[in-house]
C-alpha cells in the first residue's frame, strides 16, 4: 500500500492552462504539505495543513489553490499556468507538525508547462 | 531566516568506502534535524530523525550526529555501497514552527561498483 500518493506523475501543459494534483495519504497523519522542487533541485515548503486548516502559505502566488477536503486528501490547483511553474511537486504528511515525527513524501508530480 | 547549507554538492566514492556528508544550519534554535535519501524521479525517503536533545541516531549502516549549538550535523556512511547513490538531503525546522522544514541543496553520492 502506497503510503502517500499523488497524480498525475507526469503533466504537460501549456502557459495560460489550468490544472490540478491530487494528493492522498492513508497513513492517518494529520499534517500535510506540498512542497515544489525546482530545476535545481531545491526543495521548499509551498503550503501545510493541519486537519484541514491551513497553517502556512509561503508566499505563494494566488494562482496556486490548495484545498483539503479532508486530512486524508490535499489537492493543489493552479490558474494560468506560467513557464516558471515547471518543477516537480511533492506531496508530503506528517503525524502532527514536523517537532515529533517524520515527513513521508508522495513520489512527485513533474508539471512541465510549455 | 534560517539557512541550511550541505557539503559537498556532489561525492564519488568506490565500493566499500566509508564517508561522511555534512549539513550546517543558521539558526541554531531547531527541534530537529531529518536526513532523506531520493532516487532520481522518486520522492524522499526519511533515514533518520534527531532531536535536539539527542546527539546521534543509527539506524544500520547510516549515523547522524548533531552538534545543535555549533549548527552542525554529519551523515556517516559505513562500507558504502552501490544501492546507496542517490541525493541526501538534510532538512531542520525551527523552533515556533512545527509546520515547515528547511531543506539543503542535497549531496549527490554516486558509490562506484
Amino acid at each position: 500500500d502506497t503510503a502517500v500518493s499523488q497524480t498525475p506523475k507526469y503533466l504537460v501543459t501549456q502557459m495560460g492552462n489550468d490544472k490540478s494534483i491530487k494528493c492522498e495519504q492513508n497513513l492517518g497523519h494529520d499534517t500535510m504539505y506540498w512542497y515544489k522542487q525546482d530545476s535545481k533541485k531545491f526543495l521548499k515548503i509551498m503550503f501545510s495543513y493541519n486537519n484541514k486548516e491551513l497553517i502556512i502559505n509561503e508566499t505563494v502566488p494566488n494562482r496556486f489553490s490548495p484545498k483539503s477536503p479532508d486530512k486524508a486528501h490535499l489537492n493543489l490547483h493552479i490558474n494560468s499556468l506560467e513557464l516558471g511553474d515547471s518543477a516537480v511537486y511533492f506531496c508530503a504528511s506528517s503525524i502532527l507538525g514536523v517537532n515529533t515525527g517524520e515527513l513521508f513524501f508522495g513520489e512527485g508530480s513533474r508539471l512541465t508547462v510549455l | 531566516k534560517q539557512e541550511v547549507t550541505q557539503i559537498p554538492a556532489a561525492l564519488s566514492v568506490p565500493e566499500g568506502e566509508n564517508l561522511v556528508l555534512n549539513c550546517s544550519f543558521t539558526d541554531s534554535a531547531i527541534y530537529n534535524l531529518q536526513w532523506f535519501r531520493q532516487d532520481p524521479g522518486k520522492g524522499l525517503t526519511s533515514l533518520l530523525l534527531i532531536q535536539s536533545s539527542q546527539r546521534e541516531q543509527t539506524s544500520g549502516r547510516l549515523n547522524a550526529s548533531l552538534d545543535k549549538s555549533s549548527g552542525r550535523s554529519t551523515l556517516y556512511i559505513a562500507a558504502s555501497q552501490p544501492g546507496d547513490s542517490a541525493t541526501y538531503l538534510c532538512a531542520v525546522n525551527v523552533e515556533g514552527s512545527n509546520y515547515k522544514l528547511t531543506f539543503g541543496k542535497g549531496t549527490l553520492l554516486t558509490v562506484n561498483p
